[in-house]
């Protein structure tokens, strides 16, 4: 069965601190790992990784993938309160997958107090 | 249009009665979804329709929930007699690709009281 697994499932953090969300897979037919910040109710994409050993990054928030290891890490440095949110990882597979090709984790709540 | 509505955004509804959900997907995008998420929980996924073909209903919990769709354009998702384990935001997205990830609209909270 397809699943994708994120740990921990929430986190308590300090402003300031740096965080490590992960993100582990199987699947079949493995396509593409995108990761989803959400706030209140619609997820918003964040990255999308193909490559392995790539590193993807957007202000203070990056991500990368490890095809042999079939997981993923998504870090945030210097958190901020605004970086409160659910994550979500989610898989893409080859077309003929079930779900309609994308398998989503439960997420990882994270709360970031002042 | 420019991005997924979902009408309406919050559904209060009785114990028993039916509720129908809309989703307006991105212009052009093919492929449309409906997930569930219950209070503090994961994307539980509903049912995928991609264009013309059938769609993958193998999410819907049980059969009061039905989802249609005509064409490549809206969707309603309805859950008939409603009950308190229904209760959740329901979240569509379409996509224009699979996989290059979905759109999200901003969900419809149902509550049944």
């Amino acid at each position: 069965e397809d699943k994708v697994v994120q740990s921990p499932l929430s986190l308590v953090v300090h402003e300031g601190d740096t965080v490590t969300l992960n993100c582990s897979y199987e699947v079949t037919n493995f396509r593409s790992l995108l990761w989803y910040k959400q706030e209140k109710k619609a997820p918003t994409f964040l990255f999308m990784l193909t490559s392995s050993g790539i590193e993807k990054k957007s202000g203070r928030l990056s991500s990368i993938l490890d095809k042999k290891e079939l997981s993923s890490i998504l870090n945030i440095t210097a958190t901020q309160t605004g970086d409160s949110a659910i994550y979500l990882c989610a898989v893409a597979m080859n077309y003929g997958g079930s779900q309609g090709n994308l398998i989503f984790g439960k997420g990882t709540k994270l709360s970031v107090k002042p | 249009g420019a991005g997924v509505s979902q009408s309406p955004s919050n559904k209060v509804t009785e114990k028993g009665k039916d509720v129908e959900l809309r989703c307006d997907p991105i212009s052009g995008h093919t492929a449309l979804y409906w997930y569930r998420q219950r209070l503090g929980q994961g994307l539980e996924f509903l049912i995928y329709f991609q264009g013309n073909s059938a769609p993958d209903k193998s999410g819907l919990p049980s059969d009061r929930f039905s989802a249609e769709r005509t064409g490549e354009s809206v969707s309603t998702l309805t859950i008939q007699r409603t009950q308190q384990e229904d209760s959740a935001v329901y979240l569509c997205a379409s996509s224009s690709s699979p996989y290059y990830g979905y759109t999200f609209g901003s969900g419809t909270r149902l509550t049944v009281v």
